[in-house]
């Protein structure tokens, strides 16, 4: 069946590092992809998408792409912010009735 | 505006209870979810409500029944839970089953 498989956490960074939070996929045809953020006590928040090989979903100074070749999503920031620190998910759709596959989560500590 | 509303945030309630969590999304999305989430897991898909019809169930619990009243408001009824179902409770939606909107969630606490 699909499944998705991510980095273990913790990750933890100082203040305007690079990150890289690996995510590689398993899927029959052609998924949709995802990266959510989870900050503390809160709800998931759609980070970026990708829906076909070669997008690159960007926002918030994130940016992921979709490589067929090697099925995988790497969630990539240049420089990250304390106010960055959250649990990353990635995700896929295969668009069975919408079911998301999730990874594990990554959580991502940044100090200053 | 990608909006999905939970209500209410928190909510502690007996064993013996009868309790609702409440969801609203006014974007025409055609598909509602429940998930539960336990702590740093990724959340695990309850329900699928698609154009107001129960169309997945994941072999949850009677003790948890959903009801889907219109297009827009999914609720999630709560009886006789466990301490064991303590968790947040995510409710989403989509318009074609693809990119999923999460709400902020409810925190559940079964005592």
């Amino acid at each position: 069946g699909d499944s998705v498989t991510q980095m273990e956490g913790p990750v933890t960074l100082s203040e305007e590092a690079f990150l890289t939070i690996n995510c590689t996929y398993t899927a029959t045809g052609y998924p949709s992809l995802f990266w959510y953020v989870q900050y503390p006590g809160e709800g998931l928040q759609l980070l970026l998408k990708a829906t076909k090989a070669d997008d690159k979903g960007s926002n918030k100074g994130f940016e992921a792409t979709y490589r067929k070749e090697t099925t995988s999503f790497h969630l990539e920031k240049g420089s990250v912010q304390v106010s960055d620190s959250a649990v990353y998910f990635c995700a896929l759709s295969a668009n069975q009735g919408g079911k998301l596959i999730f990874g594990q989560g990554t959580e991502l500590s940044v100090k200053p | 505006d990608t909006e999905v509303t939970q209500t209410p945030k928190h909510l502690v309630m007996g064993m013996t209870n009868k309790k609702s969590l409440k969801c609203e999304q006014h974007m025409g999305h055609r598909a509602m979810y429940w998930y539960k989430q336990k702590a740093k897991k990724p959340p695990e898909l309850m329900f699928v409500y698609s154009y107001e019809k129960l169309s997945i169930n994941e072999s949850v619990p009677s003790r948890f029944s959903p009801e889907c009243p219109n297009s827009s408001l999914l609720n999630l009824h709560l009886h006789a839970l466990q301490p064991e179902d303590s968790a947040l409770y995510l409710c989403a939606s989509s318009l074609s089953g693809n990119t999923i909107y999460f709400g902020e969630g409810s925190w559940l606490t079964v005592v």
